[in-house]
């Protein structure tokens, strides 16, 4: 089955650019979506389908893919996106959600 | 609109527990609803799932024969029966929304907490 790679922790300056990568089997060419986990509250849907935003999630996120990774981008880091991102894919084979093991955004 | 879980608790090893998610402003027949668990340490983990009418479910290998997922249209409500639990099923567990092989709607979760 799909095994998705994030890297464990991501920090960036306020004001700068994020990027966090999602690697693995075909997650490159497959539909990725990136959730959000803010402690305390729902995990939200960020970024689904490649690259489309949900009403609501800012225009400063983005998603790119090359090979096998898709990377999620956040341009003028605020405060306010530090969070736990995570990947998904539906894994063919096994006909269930795969995850991806979450990055720890900082803003320092 | 929100996704409201409840039944979570501190149990002994081998016990049982219900979870319940009920859909406030939140379609919910139509649609095919999971279970997803926050593991400390580990990230998200999918737990289980089940179809729009409830003639189909799939579980991961480590709760299958343990876990019964289940809902009620009626009462727009999803439940957990957990059996047999383990020190490993200790999370928070989410109730979600899947539209189109995506999770478009999450309850804040309920802890589970299993000690031996």
């Amino acid at each position: 089955s799909s095994v998705l790679i994030q890297p464990p922790s991501v920090s960036v300056a306020p004001g700068q650019t994020a990027t966090i990568a999602c690697g693995g089997n075909n997650s490159g060419s497959r539909s990725v979506h990136w959730y959000r986990l803010r402690p305390g509250q729902a995990p939200v849907l960020a970024v689904h389908d490649q690259s489309a935003r949900p009403s609501g999630s800012p225009e400063r996120l983005s998603v790119s893919h090359s090979g096998n990774t898709a990377t999620l981008t956040i341009s003028r880091v605020e405060a306010g996106d530090e969070a736990d991102y995570y990947c998904q894919v539906w894994d063919e084979s096994s006909d269930h959600p795969v995850f991806g093991g979450g990055t720890k955004l900082t803003v320092l | 609109e929100q996704l409201v879980e409840s039944g979570g608790g501190l149990v002994q090893r081998g016990e049982s527990l219900t979870l319940s998610c009920s859909a406030s402003g939140v379609t919910f027949s139509g649609h095919w609803m999971h279970w997803v668990r926050q593991v400390p340490g580990k990230g998200l983990e999918w737990v289980s799932r089940i179809n729009s009418i409830a003639t189909y479910t799939s579980y991961m290998d480590s709760v299958r024969g343990r876990f019964t997922i289940s809902r009620d249209n009626a009462k727009n409500t999803l439940y957990l029966q957990m059996n047999s639990l383990r020190d490993e099923d200790t999370a928070v567990y989410h109730c979600v929304r899947e539209r189109d092989l995506k999770f478009d709607s999450w309850g804040q979760g309920t802890q589970v907490t299993v000690s031996s």
